[in-house]
């Protein structure tokens, strides 16, 4: 079975400042990928990042970079020079490669300070 | 990039009655939607798959009944929540695979009240 486990309901970062949000996994899966998603306010889910299982180099895009460490079961979203527009809930989720449903971590709620 | 449009973004219903939530996928064709139910502060928990021309599959202990999905084009998922009670008030969200988008394409959401 597939696990997504984040363990931080809430944290604060300073605007300009780096935060790493964490995520850990559990699958008996040999090929998947771990994505991260972003959810405003207003509900709509927003993909940031993705990483494949077997992709050697961490995956970044723009201000996000996925700190994958698969020996740890480990897919941590580092945001860098946090903005004010940042304040969101953030989820972390995983999928089987070729599979079709999604799972989803219960989500970690940023809010960067002024 | 790939978009798929749901409506209405937000409903207010008397209990007892019926509310249809449509996504429609636009500049692709969606042969599967998820649906998804997430309460407030919440994760998303999948309610069901919809598959274009064939019966939806349901996740463990969501009611057939009660959520009826129908994917009646490569382009139109809807769901019906029947028979609405004040417990069914949630946030609705649904999601398409594109063969483009690696991290799937959601709709806007639906936030059901019912009264």
């Amino acid at each position: 079975a597939q696990k997504i486990t984040q363990t931080q309901p809430g944290m604060f970062v300073q605007e300009k400042e780096a935060v790493t949000l964490d995520c850990t996994y559990d699958t008996s899966d040999q090929s998947y990928g771990l994505f991260w998603y972003k959810q405003p306010s207003s509900g709509e889910m927003i993909f940031l990042i993705y990483q494949g299982s077997y992709d050697e180099q961490n995956a970044t895009e723009g201000r996000y970079s996925l700190n994958f460490q698969k020996a740890r079961k480990s897919a941590n979203l580092v945001i860098s020079a946090s903005q004010l527009g940042d304040s969101a809930m953030y989820f972390c989720a995983m999928r089987a490669t070729g599979g079709f449903k999604t799972i989803f971590g219960a989500g970690t709620r940023l809010f960067v300070k002024a | 990039g790939a978009v798929v449009s749901q409506h209405p973004s937000r409903v207010i219903c008397k209990s007892g009655t019926s509310v249809k939530i449509e996504c429609r996928s636009l500049d692709f064709q969606a042969t599967t939607m998820f649906w998804y139910r997430q309460f407030p502060k919440q994760s998303l928990m999948l309610m069901a798959t919809s598959n274009e021309g064939s019966k939806a599959t349901y996740e463990q202990g969501v009611e057939k009944d009660k959520f009826l999905i129908n994917h009646a084009s490569l382009t139109l998922s809807t769901l019906t929540v029947t028979s609405a009670h004040p417990e069914d008030s949630s946030f609705y969200i649904c999601s398409a695979p594109d063969r483009g988008v690696v991290g799937y394409t959601f709709g806007s959401g639906t936030r059901l009240t019912v009264v």
